[in-house]
């Protein structure tokens, strides 16, 4: 898990709010995943972006979520309006490279909305 | 869509015994990647299987990639406390390698 970095570790939101996770990858790392996880439950894929491009968004609700990876900063993922649905541990991971699948995560978001 | 799927979802043991759990998919998959999560913390990569057949060790864990790259397998031995987490299998789906996980295997120990 080192070198991806996640914050918040933990984020309240009211019903309404919007919600913006961030992530760093790994230093040298171009390739940024997205996933959600619910209690007792695996990973779920979201969005998969490299620099500046979204690669696969085939994971996001349609409405209220997007994601960005732009050419400076971290990653972000942005919940608007939040629902008590959308309350889950969000995962980042990044990867080196398309050709190199081998993923590795940071500690996660835990979004509880109220 | 390619499907990753682990079975058993659900496995609770004595210390010391030893257990498989299996990841498998209709789909031919370039390699496979097992993770572990702990309550509360990211997934862990412990190992990529990459070649039909490949079998990799990682101390007690053993690792099988099957021949036709369709299938993975893990295999405890000597289970302890400190093995319990959730198992994860991961591969990369089409051209554009999107990672796809299972559901996966949540392993308990008990001493």
């Amino acid at each position: 898990n080192a070198g991806v970095m996640q914050n918040p570790r933990h984020l309240v939101r009211r019903r309404g709010q919007e919600a913006r996770l961030r992530c760093s990858p790994m230093k040298g790392h171009s390739h940024v995943y997205w996933y959600r996880q619910l209690p007792e439950e695996g990973l779920k894929f979201m969005v998969y972006l490299q620099k500046e491009n979204i690669i696969d968004e085939s994971g996001m609700p349609k409405e209220r979520f997007s994601a960005e990876f732009p050419k400076e900063g971290p990653s972000i993922l942005r919940i608007q309006q939040v629902v008590r649905g959308d309350s889950a541990a969000y995962f980042c991971a990044s990867s080196h490279n398309a050709a190199n699948t081998e993923a590795f995560f940071g500690q996660g978001t835990r979004l509880t909305v109220v | 869509t390619q499907l990753l799927e682990q079975s058993p979802q659900f496995l609770s043991i004595q210390e010391g015994e030893n257990l498989t759990v299996y990841c498998n998919s209709s789909s031919v998959f370039s390699s496979l990647q097992w993770y572990r999560q702990e309550p509360g913390e990211g997934p862990v990569l412990l190992v990529t299987v990459v070649t039909g057949g490949e079998v990799k060790k990682l101390k007690r864990l053993t690792f099988q990639f099957g021949d036709a790259r369709k299938d993975s397998s893990l295999h405890i031995t000597a289970a302890q406390p400190g093995d319990t987490g959730l198992y994860l299998c991961a591969g990369a789906e089409g051209g554009d390698d999107k990672i796809i996980f299972g559901k996966g295997t949540r392993l308990h120990i008990l001493p």
